[in-house]
This record gives structure tokens, sequence and C-alpha cells, in this order.
């Protein structure tokens, strides 16, 4: 059965250092997520994306943060600056169509 | 703003046990309703979900739920509970009437089982 990937699975970085995190989202899937949880917290919604474009973005997701997909498989998350505060678990989920989310492992980051 | 609470943080029980966990979500015009798992070192993984129709959906692993409009709750149930269910379960939202495909999670109930 198709997954969702995610790489690294564990990052560590210094505050005021940029990220990237990487999600090869299922191959005939047309939308694209991102979401976060703080140990301890609700997993929450970052942002979403289809057709190239964000569809929708959350509070959280501001101007430090980006999306792109470079190629036809990958899908990516930067953080521009880090702040001790994005240290998180970032899932990647996509779907076929505005129904079911099909998440990834999770990228563990922590920044200190 | 759209909320999903789970009653329970941790739920301990014995094998063959029955397990209900609670789920109600904030009022916001039409809504899909999720519930995920999330084994030990794994990724969430579908357990079942409710767009329409019946409202006791069956989902993988003998689990089931019942989305019960008048309440704002969709609890998950399963009769005889397995060792290998130990795993954290979240229930999920999708509040689509305002054409938002976001997924507003509950905290998340930890059910550990003992053989």
């Amino acid at each position: 059965e198709p997954e969702v990937t995610q790489t690294p699975s564990h990052q560590v970085t210094q505050m005021g250092q940029e990220v990237i995190l990487r999600c090869v989202p299922i191959s005939n899937h047309l939308y694209f997520y991102w979401y976060r949880q703080i140990l301890g917290q609700k997993v929450e919604f970052l942002v979403s994306f289809y057709n190239n474009e964000i569809s929708e973005k959350s509070e959280i997701f501001d101007d430090q943060f980006s999306v792109e997909r470079p190629d036809g498989s990958n899908f990516t998350l930067k953080i521009r600056s880090t702040k001790l505060e994005d240290s998180a678990m970032y899932f990647c989920a996509s779907s076929y169509s505005t129904d079911t989310q099909y998440f990834g492992p999770g990228t563990r980051l922590t920044v200190l | 703003a759209q909320s999903v609470s789970q009653h329970n943080h941790h739920v301990i029980l014995s094998e063959a046990a029955s397990l209900e966990l609670g789920c109600n979500y904030s009022y916001g015009g039409t809504v899909n309703l999720f519930w995920y798992v999330q084994y030990p070192g794994q990724h969430l993984q579908l357990l079942l979900k409710y767009f329409s129709g019946d409202p006791l959906v069956k989902g993988i692993k003998g689990f089931e739920a019942e989305f019960i409009k008048s309440k704002f709750s969709f609890n998950l149930r399963k009769p005889s509970v397995q060792w290998s269910d130990t795993a954290e379960y979240f229930c999920a939202a999708i509040y689509s009437g305002a054409g938002s495909y976001q997924l507003t999670f509950g905290k998340g109930t930890k059910l550990s089982v003992i053989p």
C-alpha cells in the first residue's frame, strides 16, 4: 500500500537557522498538507496546498514558513529562521480529494 | 472557532474489556468526522470516518463509532480490546461547509491494554 514518506526523521538545528522538511506524498494525490504537534499539545493544521498554490493556511503559518512542490514528487516545508517554539513533530499528509488524508511518520524538529 | 474535544487523556484496560472513547465536536455546519490511531513508533492511520448516511460506522480492526448529531458526539467503541490496540487515538473533524478541508484534532487519548 502506498505511503507518505518524510525525511529526515529527526532534525536538530540552532535557533535562527533555516530548515527544510521533506515529504513525498502518495503519487496520485492532489492535495498536500502540513501539520505539527508540539509535545503534549494537539495536532495543529499549518497549511494545505493544491494546484501548485496554498489553498488554506492557519495563523501559525506566518512569513517564516513556506511550502513548495519543487518537482512532481516532493513537497517541502521551509522554516526560514527557526525559533525555540518551532520545536515539534511535523506531519505531512496527502489526499486524492478533499476526503481522507494519509499521514507520513513525521519529522521531529528540535531547535536549540 | 471549531474544536474537537476528547474526554479521556489516558485509559487503561485489561484485555477483553470493552472500550469506549469519547469525542465531541463543536457546531460548525457540515462536519466530516474521523478517528485516527497512532501505534507506538508509527504514523497516524485512519481507523474510520463518517461523512453521511448510517450513523454507525465500522472501521478496521473491529472498531466502530457512532455519530450522534444531537449530542455532537462521535464516540469510538470496540467490544473486546487486545494488547495490540495499545496506541494513541485521535478524533478529528473537517468543517467542510466553509470550504475548509483542514483536520481539526482532539488532544488524543492514550490507550494502554494490559495483557
